[in-house]
């Protein structure tokens, strides 16, 4: 079955740094890629997808492009503010049924921590 | 628009006390429906799951069960809750037989059992 990994963090990193968080995949075929934000103590939100190979999905100022080659989708930003201090997890469908129960499979998250 | 509501949003219980989460879906119809726990820093652990009323599907064994008695209703409950059981719940939804399996998260509750 499809599976995924993400970094670890915590990351912390100072206001305007550039972010990347890296996401890699295991998948059959080319399944849609997903980035949800979870913000402290809320539910988790979709931030970006990507629904076929080399799509660039964005939101907020975040970019994530689908590449097929590296099986990755790794989550950047040019400059991070202060209000993007969240949980990132990055996700893809669960491909355990033959994904018709519409099921995705969540990386453990990485928490970013932006200083002023 | 949909939307996707729970309750409560906070619940302290003692040990082997009942419990019952509720999540509704506004805006849609035969949604998938999805009860996920996240323990104190932590990812998400899929607990259940329903592709229509009456339709339980379970990941993981454990004291607690779901039910679907309406379209677009989704309980959470235990009989009797264990402190393991302490965490935040999240409910969510994605459209029927959608294709590109997005899932839309309601606010979550916070369950601490004591």
């Amino acid at each position: 079955g499809n599976s995924v990994t993400q970094m670890e963090g915590p990351v912390t990193l100072s206001e305007e740094a550039f972010l990347t968080i890296n996401c890699t995949y295991t998948a059959t075929g080319y399944p849609s890629l997903f980035w949800y934000v979870q913000y402290p103590g809320e539910g988790l939100q979709l931030l970006l997808k990507a629904t076929k190979a080399d799509d660039k999905g964005s939101n907020k100022g975040f970019e994530a492009t689908y590449r097929k080659e590296t099986t990755s989708f790794h989550l950047e930003k040019g400059s991070v503010q202060v209000s993007d201090s969240a949980v990132y997890f990055c996700a893809l469908p669960w491909d355990r049924y033959g994904g018709s129960q519409g099921n995705l499979i969540f990386g453990k998250g990485t928490k970013l921590s932006v200083k002023p | 628009s949909q939307t996707i509501h729970q309750w409560p949003a906070t619940l302290v219980q003692p040990v082997g006390s009942p419990l019952s989460l509720e999540c509704t879906v506004e805006g849609t119809s035969n949604p998938n429906l999805y009860w996920y726990r996240q323990a104190a820093g932590r990812g998400l652990q899929l607990l259940f799951y329903s592709v229509g009323i009456g339709q339980i599907s379970s990941e993981v064994p454990q004291n607690l069960s779901a039910s679907r008695p309406q379209d677009r209703q989704f309980i959470l409950s235990s009989k009797k809750l264990l402190l393991s059981d302490s965490g935040f719940y999240l409910c969510a939804w994605s459209g029927y037989r959608v294709r590109n399996y997005e899932q839309y998260f309601g606010p979550g509750t916070r369950l601490t059992v004591t």
